[in-house]
């Protein structure tokens, strides 16, 4: 089964740039998506097709996929940025998210 | 405002069953794919199963085939998920979305707990 990798954990100072990192066999070849949690929120939608924000989502947010690895970029990172994010791309029918990345603003 | 409203969570044993609900406002439900993603507890999130516009192709994870159940009612706007054979692993936070492989989970519900234990 399709597989996506994301680093458990990255870390980032207040106004600088994050970068989360998705990995996943020829993952360029289709769309990714990535999603923001906040603790005991529900996860929401940040990037689509690889590079397209959804309506309201900061410009900060960007994305970016070719290869092997998608990534989210967040630029100018504030403190409410904090959260976990999650990859997710499709296998054939079947959805597949990576095991996320918690993003720390310290 | 599109909405979407789980329920249906509940405390049950191993082996039991349940069957989730989730409700939809705001949208045009039958044009959209719809799926179920769970969240066990200090985890991440894993996809459950993803039912077409009109019922007729339905998937799922290989840990809940045979198991779980997704159907979809358009004339009611709700999706459900019938689990048998409960498991403990199978304990999360059940959250049903609008799916797309052009737009993503672009529409969340806020959740229901299923917790299975005896």
């Amino acid at each position: 089964s399709y597989e996506l990798t994301q680093p458990p954990s990255v870390s980032v100072s207040p106004g600088q740039t994050a970068d989360i990192t998705c990995s996943g066999d020829k993952l360029g070849d289709i769309y990714s998506c990535w999603y923001q949690q906040k603790p005991g929120q529900s996860p929401v939608l940040v990037i689509y097709q690889n590079n397209r924000r959804p309506s309201g989502i900061p410009e900060r947010f960007s994305g970016s996929n070719s290869g092997n690895t998608a990534t989210l970029t967040i630029s100018g990172t504030q403190a409410m940025d904090e959260a976990d994010y999650y990859c997710q791309a499709w296998d054939s029918n079947t959805v597949v998210f990576g095991g996320g990345t918690k993003l720390t603003v310290l | 405002e599109v909405q979407l409203v789980e329920s249906g969570g509940d405390l049950v044993q191993p082996g039991g069953s349940l069957r989730l609900s989730c409700a939809a406002s705001g949208l045009t439900f039958s044009s959209y794919w719809m799926s179920w993603v769970r969240q066990a507890p200090g985890k991440g999130l894993e996809w459950v199963a993803n039912i077409k516009q009109d019922g007729s192709e339905k998937y799922y994870v290989d840990s809940v085939k045979g198991r779980f159940t997704i159907s979809r009612d358009n004339a009611k706007n709700s999706l459900y998920l019938q689990m048998n054979s409960l498991r403990a692993e199978d304990t999360a936070v059940y959250y049903c979305a609008s799916v797309s492989y052009f737009y993503g989970m672009a529409v969340w519900g806020q959740g229901t707990p299923v917790t299975v234990s005896s």
